[in-house]
C-alpha cells in the first residue's frame, strides 16, 4: 500500500520568503509526527498531532514555525521568513495509534535549502 | 533526560557481520528501534523490540538488548553493499509519542 507521502521533495527559497512543507500520512493512520534532520545529525522531534486533538507546540524551534492538520489527513508545517538556519531535511511519520508498540512510518522528507 | 548514543562509524568487508551498538537511558523505555538511511531517502523501520525481550531475530538481523546496560546493538549478517546505509537507534520517548534518535551509525561495506 502507499506509504507517507511528502512534499515538495525538494525545496530551494531564498531567505526570508515563507516555505510550506506537505505530509500525507498513510491511510488510516491517526497519529502523525514532524522532525528535522541537520545534516550529519540524528532526528529533532518539531510536533506531534492526534486525531482532532490540538498538538504541544513546545517542541517547534521558534514562532516562526507552525503546522496544521486536518482531521486525521494531511499536514502541514510552515516556516515564515526562513533563516539560513532553517535548512535541513524535514521528515513526517505516521503511525496507526499513538503509543510505544505503534511503530512509525517515515515519508523520504524534503529537503529545503535556504539561500 | 534522554539520550540516545551511537558510534558515528562502522567499516566492514562483504560477507562479514556488522554489529552496530547503542546506549540509551530511559528506564522505562518499552520499545527500542532500528531504522535505516540510505543517501536521500527517508527513514526504513528495520526492526525493534520489547523491552521484556533479550533477543530478536528477523532472517540477516538480530537485535540484542541488555536492558541492566541500556544497550542495544544491531548485527547484521552477511553484510552486503545493499547494507551500506546509515542506521540509526531510536527509544520511544513517550510524552508526545515522539521517538529520541541517536545521531546514527554510517555503515560503510567494502567489497
Amino acid at each position: 500500500g502507499a506509504g507517507v507521502s511528502q512534499s515538495p521533495s525538494n525545496k530551494v527559497t531564498e531567505k526570508g520568503k515563507d516555505v510550506e512543507l506537505r505530509c500525507d500520512p498513510i491511510s488510516g493512520h491517526t497519529a502523525l509526527y514532524w522532525y528535522r534532520q541537520r545534516l550529519g545529525q540524528g532526528l529533532e522531534f518539531l510536533i506531534y498531532f492526534q486525531g482532532n486533538s490540538a498538538p504541544d507546540k513546545s517542541g517547534l524551534p521558534s514562532d516562526r514555525f507552525s503546522a496544521e492538520r486536518t482531521g486525521e489527513s494531511v499536514s502541514t508545517l510552515t516556516i515564515q521568513r526562513t533563516q539560513q538556519e532553517d535548512s535541513a531535511v524535514y521528515l513526517c511519520a505516521s503511525s496507526t495509534s499513538p503509543g510505544s508498540n505503534q511503530p512509525q512510518h517515515f515519508g523520504d522528507g524534503t529537503r529545503l535549502s535556504i539561500l | 533526560g534522554e539520550d540516545v548514543e551511537q558510534s558515528l562509524f562502522l567499516s566492514v568487508r562483504e560477507g562479514d557481520s556488522s554489529v552496530i551498538n547503542c546506549t540509551y537511558t530511559d528506564s522505562s523505555s518499552t520499545y527500542l528501534y532500528w531504522y535505516k538511511q540510505e543517501p536521500g531517502a527517508g527513514l526504513q523501520l528495520l526492526t525493534y523490540i520489547f523491552s521484556n525481550m533479550d533477543m530478536k531475530q528477523d532472517q540477516r538481523l538480530t537485535v540484542l538488548l541488555n536492558k541492566k546496560d541500556k544497550h542495544l546493538s544491531l548485527r547484521i549478517a552477511d553484510t552486503q553493499t545493499g547494507d551500506s546505509a546509515i542506521y540509526f537507534c531510536a527509544e520511544y520517548g513517550g510524552s508526545q509519542g515522539n521517538l529520541i534518535f541517536g545521531k546514527g551509525t554510517k555503515l560503510s561495506v567494502k567489497p
